[in-house]
């Protein structure tokens, strides 16, 4: 089946940059999305990549290499807001993305 | 605009009892999700479907039920609570996510089996 891996916490300061790394396994795939779930709340969508390379979208960038197996969520300009996890989700083994496989996360949290 | 709503937001159930989770989306997507959550855990794929009268098993769906009968509904059948069931209960749709379209999830509902 799908593997989906994330480090279980991070640290990192008000204005830094954090980059959150995330591992796959899949054949066929279909791309790789990253939702933050804020405590207590539901998950929301942050960004998509199907295609190599990095896509940016103001403070948060996420980067994809599908021959590796390896995505990144680039935060810059940490502000207190961002303290959250941050879900890694791709397409079940076989790469049908009717279905998504969630990492369990990985917590964020942002100190002054 | 209402999106994903999830009703209700909190229950307590007695061990052996049953009920439904209601899940109710306005944005005309075909595909809906249940997932549970678990304290300090990832999302886990309980049901899905693609279309109303089309459902379909993900990665936890023993113990549960579900039915599409219209494209508006999807609701979740607990037959026979059991304190493994307690978690967070979410529900979200989509458009195709083939084509890199995000999942809309509703607020969750909370759900401790005693």
């Amino acid at each position: 089946g799908q593997n989906i891996d994330q480090p279980t916490e991070m640290t990192a300061t008000e204005g830094a940059i954090v980059q959150i790394n995330c591992t796959y396994q899949t054949s066929g795939f279909n791309g790789l999305f990253w939702y933050q779930q804020h405590a207590g709340e539901a998950p929301t969508f942050l960004s998509y990549n199907v295609l190599d390379g990095l896509e940016e979208k103001g403070r948060f960038s996420s980067f994809l290499s599908r021959s590796k197996g390896y995505s990144y969520l680039l935060l810059k300009e940490l502000q207190m807001k961002d303290s959250a996890s941050y879900l890694c989700a791709g397409p079940t083994y076989g790469g049908a993305t009717n279905k998504l496989i969630f990492g369990t996360g990985t917590l964020l949290a942002v100190q002054p | 605009n209402a999106g994903v709503t999830q009703t209700p937001k909190f229950r307590i159930l007695k061990i052996g009892q049953s009920m439904t989770l209601q899940c109710a989306q306005d944005m005309n997507h075909n595909y809906m999700y249940w997932y549970r959550q678990d304290p300090g855990m990832g999302l886990k794929l309980i049901y899905y479907s693609v279309g109303a009268g089309i459902t379909d098993k993900g990665e936890v769906p023993n113990g549960y039920n579900v039915s599409r009968s219209t494209t508006e509904d999807f609701p979740l059948r607990l037959e026979l609570a059991a304190p493994s069931q307690t978690s967070v209960y979410f529900c979200a749709s989509s458009y195709p996510p083939r084509a890199g379209q995000p999942q809309h999830f509703g607020d969750g509902t909370r759900l401790s089996i005693l």
